[in-house]
């Protein structure tokens, strides 16, 4: 069965440092997402993609953050300079289209920030 | 603002007893919701999806309701097992369809 898949499964990093969440979304999919999800909490929305662009993003994603996908098959997301708030489960998904509703989700990338 | 939240953060419930788990959403023109499981360490699962135009839809030992005049979403499961431990969510689908928005979860607990 397709799945998305993320990497790393668990990344620790200083405070300030730049940090790369890497996903392989389902292929025939149209739509990306990341989410984030500090323990405990409700998963949040952070952004969405279509078409190589970004379509809808939330208040948690500021300036300090972006996401790219560089060679149609990986859709990464970048923290510039990380924040101890940024610790997380950061959650990929894709969706085939908007008429199939379903999000299919990662496993999740822990981020914690020292 | 408006948000999508749950009734009750944790539920526990005897090995075969049917569960339900309740939610309450505020944005009145959402017209798609999902149920998502989530067990430890793992991502959100889909579990069943509903539209607006419909109030009850049945799947493999669950079923949702969805009750537009009051805007309460619920998750029926059936002879509830102990692999059906997890935090629910309900989500629900805004914006033109390209964003779900997650409810606070609800937390399963089944007890042998």
């Amino acid at each position: 069965e397709p799945e998305v898949t993320q990497t790393p499964s668990h990344q620790v990093t200083q405070m300030g440092q730049e940090v790369i969440l890497r996903c392989v979304p389902i292929s025939n999919h149209l739509y990306f997402y990341w989410y984030r999800q500090i323990l405990g909490q409700k998963v949040e929305f952070l952004v969405s993609f279509y078409n190589n662009e970004i379509s809808e993003k939330s208040e948690i994603f500021d300036d300090q953050f972006s996401v790219e996908r560089p060679d149609g098959s990986n859709f990464t997301l970048k923290i510039r300079s990380t924040k101890l708030e940024d610790s997380a489960m950061y959650f990929c998904a894709s969706r085939l289209d908007l008429n199939t509703g379903e999000l299919f989700f990662g496993e999740g990338s822990r981020l914690t920030v020292l | 603002g408006e948000s999508v939240g749950l009734h009750l953060p944790t539920l526990s419930v005897q090995e075969g007893d049917n569960s339900i788990i309740n939610c309450a959403y505020s944005n009145s023109a959402s017209d798609y919701f999902i149920w998502y499981k989530q067990e430890s360490g793992k991502g959100p699962q889909f579990i069943i999806d509903i539209r607006s135009n419909m109030d009850k839809r049945q799947g493999q030992r669950v079923t949702v309701l969805l009750n537009k005049t009051v805007k309460h979403l619920s998750l029926q499961i059936a002879a509830t097992q102990p692999g059906d431990s997890a935090v629910y969510f309900c989500a629900e689908n805004n914006n033109a369809g390209n964003m779900l928005t997650f409810g606070g979860g609800t937390r399963l607990m089944v007890k042998p």
